[in-house]
C-alpha cells in the first residue's frame, strides 16, 4: 500500500461545483503540502502544514482552501470549480531527515468542464 | 524574480551517458534536488546537494556549483526504463522549494 494516498485519483466536474480533494498518509510526518502540476510548468505550492494547527498559503492558494483534520489527513477543496483549476494535483509529505525531501501521493488528475 | 530553467527535452541512447542540466535564480540557497517522475505517476527523490561538487548514487550522480547558479544530473549506462521527466527544485532563503518545469529524457534502444 502506498504511504501517501490520495482520492479520487480521478474527477470529472462541472464549472461551479465544490470539489474535495482527500490525502492520507502513514509516514507519521508533520509537513503536508498540496501542488498543482501543469503541462510546461513546475509545481505550484497551493497549501502546506506543518502540523494540525499549521496552515499556511502557498503560491497560488485563491480559489482552494484546505483542512488539516489530523496529523495524517490533509483535505484539498475548491470552493466553486473553474476550467483553469483542471490541473494534476499532488499531496505530499516530508519528515525532519537532513534533506527534507517529499514524498508524494499518486496524483488526482481533475478535470472541470 | 525567482527561476529554474532546464531544457524541454533530451534524447539519448540506451546504455549512454547523458546530462541533464538546471541553472537558478533564487532568493537565498538551502539546498537543491532532483526528483524523477515517471508518466503519470508521482515525482520520486533522486539527490540533495547543499554544498559544491558531486554526489554519486549508484548510476546517478548529481553536481552543484552554487557560486555559477548551476547543477547537473547525470545518468549513466542509460537504461530504457530511465524514459522520464526530471524536475530540478530549488529551496530558497524561506525554505520554500522553487520548482524547473522539469526536463522530458527519452532514451532510444
Amino acid at each position: 500500500d502506498a504511504d501517501v494516498t490520495q482520492t479520487p485519483r480521478n474527477r470529472i466536474t462541472k464549472t461551479g461545483k465544490r470539489i474535495m480533494l482527500e490525502c492520507s498518509q502513514t509516514k507519521g510526518h508533520d509537513r503536508m503540502y498540496w501542488y498543482r502540476q501543469d503541462p510546461g510548468l513546475g509545481l505550484r505550492l497551493i497549501y502546506y502544514s506543518f502540523d494540525v494547527k499549521d496552515i499556511n498559503k502557498g503560491e497560488i492558494s485563491d480559489g482552494y482552501s484546505v483542512s488539516r483534520q489530523a496529523q495524517a489527513k490533509f483535505s484539498l477543496s475548491l470552493e466553486s470549480a473553474i476550467p483553469n483549476q483542471t490541473a494534476l494535483y499532488f499531496c505530499a509529505t516530508s519528515g525532519t531527515s537532513e534533506t527534507g525531501e517529499l514524498f508524494f501521493g499518486e496524483g488526482s488528475r481533475l478535470t472541470v468542464l | 524574480g525567482q527561476n529554474i530553467d532546464q531544457p524541454t527535452e533530451m534524447t539519448a541512447t540506451e546504455g549512454a551517458i547523458v546530462q541533464i542540466n538546471c541553472t537558478y535564480q533564487t532568493s537565498g540557497f538551502n539546498g537543491l534536488f532532483w526528483y524523477q517522475q515517471h508518466a503519470g505517476e508521482a515525482p520520486t527523490f533522486l539527490s540533495y546537494n547543499v554544498l559544491d561538487g558531486l554526489e554519486e548514487k549508484g548510476r546517478f550522480s548529481s553536481f552543484l556549483s552554487r557560486s555559477k547558479g548551476y547543477s547537473y544530473l547525470l545518468l549513466k549506462e542509460l537504461q530504457m526504463k530511465d524514459s522520464a521527466s526530471y524536475l530540478c527544485a530549488v529551496m530558497d532563503s524561506n525554505y520554500q522549494l522553487i520548482w524547473g518545469a522539469g526536463t522530458k529524457l527519452i532514451i532510444k534502444p
